[in-house]
């Protein structure tokens, strides 16, 4: 089915392990971006990226890498867990750029750090 | 950044009211999205709308840009209308796409 993909549903980490929140999309976006979701505030952007090779950070990048290397995939890093980056990550899509028209949210990865 | 901010945070209804959602902007946009996040997490597109009026069955939305504000009707309200309904837009003078989010309003829809 068409949409976007993320990997895994739900993650434990310890303080100072890293890890990899996988995102994928099969509908050809060029416009990729990952956000999280804390209690009782909106998303809020860490990274995007308008085509592949190409990345920006966003309002909270701190603590957080991103590569794109196809189309396809956006993964984000997590360096060094630390208990503040507890939060739901939403990866998301847009066939347009400019306007950011057509965005296609993942199902969420839920992380918890202790 | 643009400001978004929504109200009210907060709103329970009984099946079969109608409602009426806000969203107040701080600067003009390219775009206007509102979005559904139903109680098992799942964000869902509702409509995109930088200006005029859309509808979408008992949904419908109104943005008018020049005020600087959007309206999100939802009529003869169910249970399954409950959750998170979000705002979002992307200022003019972007040229990246970047949605900036209101912080939602939380929607409680009793039998």
């Amino acid at each position: 089915n068409a949409g976007v993909t993320q990997t895994p549903k739900f993650q434990v980490l310890k303080t100072g392990q890293s890890m990899t929140l996988q995102c994928a999309q099969d509908m050809n976006h060029e416009y990729m971006s990952w956000y999280r979701q804390d209690p009782g505030m909106g998303l809020r952007l860490i990274h995007y990226s308008v085509g592949a090779g190409i990345t920006d950070q966003g309002e909270v990048p701190n603590g957080y890498n991103v590569s794109r290397s196809t189309t396809e995939d956006f993964p984000l890093r997590l360096l060094s867990a630390a208990p503040s980056q507890t939060s739901v990550y939403f990866c998301a899509s847009s066939y347009s750029i400019s306007t950011g028209d057509g965005y296609t949210f993942g199902s969420g990865t839920r992380l918890t750090v202790v | 950044g643009i400001q978004v901010e929504q109200s009210p945070p907060d709103l329970i209804l009984q099946e079969g009211a109608n409602s009426t959602l806000r969203c107040n902007f701080s600067d003009s946009v390219n775009n206007l999205q509102w979005f559904h996040q139903n109680p098992w997490g799942q964000l869902i597109n509702l409509f995109y709308i930088p200006s005029g009026t859309k509808q979408n069955g008992r949904l419908s939305a109104t943005t008018v840009a020049t005020e600087r504000y959007s309206l999100l009707y939802i009529s003869s309200s169910q249970t399954t209308d409950s959750g998170v309904y979000f705002c979002a837009v992307v200022d003019r003078g972007s040229t990246l796409g970047r949605l900036y989010f209101g912080r939602g309003t939380q929607l409680t829809v009793w039998p």
